[in-house]
């Protein structure tokens, strides 16, 4: 079965920074890549997701990068800011529902 | 204000009783999934359900039990035979299950179990 490994496990920036976050997959199968963001006591929320078929897709600060070939994917957030501060999973999807990362904590530091 | 609802937040029971967590969505979503959610362990999913009336095993489902009668409710059962229960259950939902779909999946807002 799919696979999905994420780091770091947690990552400190300073507010105006970015921040990159990695993860890696292993059934060539899987073709929806999601990533959630999920603050504390809450329930976790989609932040932007990528299909196979493309390679990049950004959304204001926000982006997420997809190699095929090497089986990994990454979210990219720019100009963090202290509402950024979370806990962050990346996922995928092929032939099995969503399996998940373990999650990344993100604090951005004022 | 569509959505998915969990009940109650919080939960404690005494070690040795069963319980049963609430999942209720008004999406008119056909797949629905219960997760546990452990420090430092991310998701695992515990059942999936694609359809009324029919459900699947995830990675964790020793010790759970699931129904789903009708499609807004997919409610979950901790048993006592659950060895460690105390956790964080977030209950999910999405258009389709289907092989290879794209749907984006919503979470709930989550129960937090404790067992005493």
């Amino acid at each position: 079965g799919e696979n999905v490994e994420q780091h770091p496990s947690t990552l400190s920036v300073q507010e105006g920074d970015s921040a990159v976050i990695k993860c890696t997959y292993s059934d060539s199968a899987s073709n929806y890549f999601p990533w959630y963001k999920q603050e504390l006591g809450k329930g976790p929320q989609l932040i932007i997701d990528i299909r196979s078929n493309v390679g990049e897709k950004k959304d204001q600060r926000i982006a997420v990068t997809l190699n095929k070939t090497a089986k990994h994917f990454s979210l990219h957030i720019t100009e963090t800011q202290p509402e950024d501060s979370a806990v962050y999973f990346c996922a995928a999807r092929g032939n099995t529902p969503l399996v998940f990362g373990k999650g990344t904590r993100l604090s951005v530091i004022a | 204000d569509g959505g998915i609802t969990q009940s109650p937040k919080y939960l404690f029971r005494k070690e040795g009783q069963n319980v049963t967590l609430s999942c209720e969505q008004n999406l008119n979503h056909d797949a629905m999934y219960w997760y546990r959610q452990d420090p430092g362990q991310g998701l695992r999913l515990i059942y999936y359900s694609q359809i009324v009336n029919d459900f699947q095993k995830g990675d964790i489902a020793e010790g759970y039990s699931v129904s789903r009668e009708k499609k807004e409710s997919f409610p979950l059962t901790v048993t006592s035979a659950q060895k460690n229960p105390t956790a964080f259950y977030l209950c999910a939902s999405s258009l389709r299950a289907a092989r290879g779909s794209y749907n984006e999946q919503f979470f709930g807002p989550g129960t937090r179990l404790t067992v005493l």
